[in-house]
């Protein structure tokens, strides 16, 4: 099976930073990446599909690249309701694999 | 708008089953995948089984094949989780999934509340 690795773990930044979270398939999954938001105690929520296609509603603020296995999703200005985790989610075929998930905080 | 209702949870036993149940509304279910994601509390999401339009296509994690059977009822709009064989780690919220087909693929845009199963004796 693929498996997905996200990186950090977790980080604090400041209001207004630039935050870059990593996603690295262990094989070719295309494009077929998702992003999810889960904010604490809240339910998980789709941000980004087909690696930088951002779902309707969502901020500007956020964006999905790709280069060849790995994949980023940048804030490119924290905000405070910005604080959650963030997983990764590969979904070309079973088994849908998610990362372990990063989550960001307010320094 | 999409509603999707779960219900079924609650505390068991190891070994014991339990039959978790999602009602989905404001949209065509049976022309929608659908999947069930759990939660263990404090951890990430883990994906446990997905089962297309007509019920053709059945996936299963590994951790729960052989236990969990995932069936739906488009009649109803419906669908369903039976869990057997619980264990201890298959403790955690269950949310029931509408998938989003992307070229093919289908990646997860709309997640119902969660029902919590607790499996403890």
């Amino acid at each position: 099976d693929i498996q997905m690795t996200q990186s950090p773990s977790s980080l604090s930044a400041s209001v207004g930073d630039r935050v870059t979270i990593t996603c690295r398939a262990s094989q070719d999954i295309s494009n077929y990446l998702a992003w999810y938001q889960q904010k604490p105690g809240r339910v998980p929520k789709l941000l980004i599909y087909g690696a930088s296609t951002l779902q309707s509603g969502v901020p500007s603020r956020f964006s999905g690249s790709e280069s060849g296995t790995d994949f980023t999703l940048t804030i490119s200005s924290l905000q405070p309701e910005d604080v959650a985790t963030y997983y990764c989610q590969k979904y070309n075929s079973a088994p849908w694999t998610f990362g372990q998930g990063t989550k960001v905080e307010i320094k | 708008e999409v509603y999707l209702v779960e219900s079924g949870g609650g505390l068991v036993r190891p070994g014991e089953s339990l039959r978790l149940s999602c009602a989905a509304s404001g949209f065509k279910f049976s022309g929608y995948s659908m999947s069930w994601v759990r939660q263990a509390p404090g951890k990430g999401l883990q994906w446990v089984a997905s089962i297309s339009t007509s019920s053709s296509y059945i996936y299963y994690a590994d951790s729960v094949k052989g236990r969990f059977t995932v069936s739906r009822y488009n009649a109803k709009s419906s669908l369903y989780l039976q869990m057997d064989g619980l264990r201890p780690d298959d403790t955690a919220t269950y949310y029931c999934v509408r998938a989003e087909d992307n070229y093919g693929a289908e990646y997860f845009q709309h997640w119902g509340q969660g029902t919590l199963v607790t499996v403890s004796s």
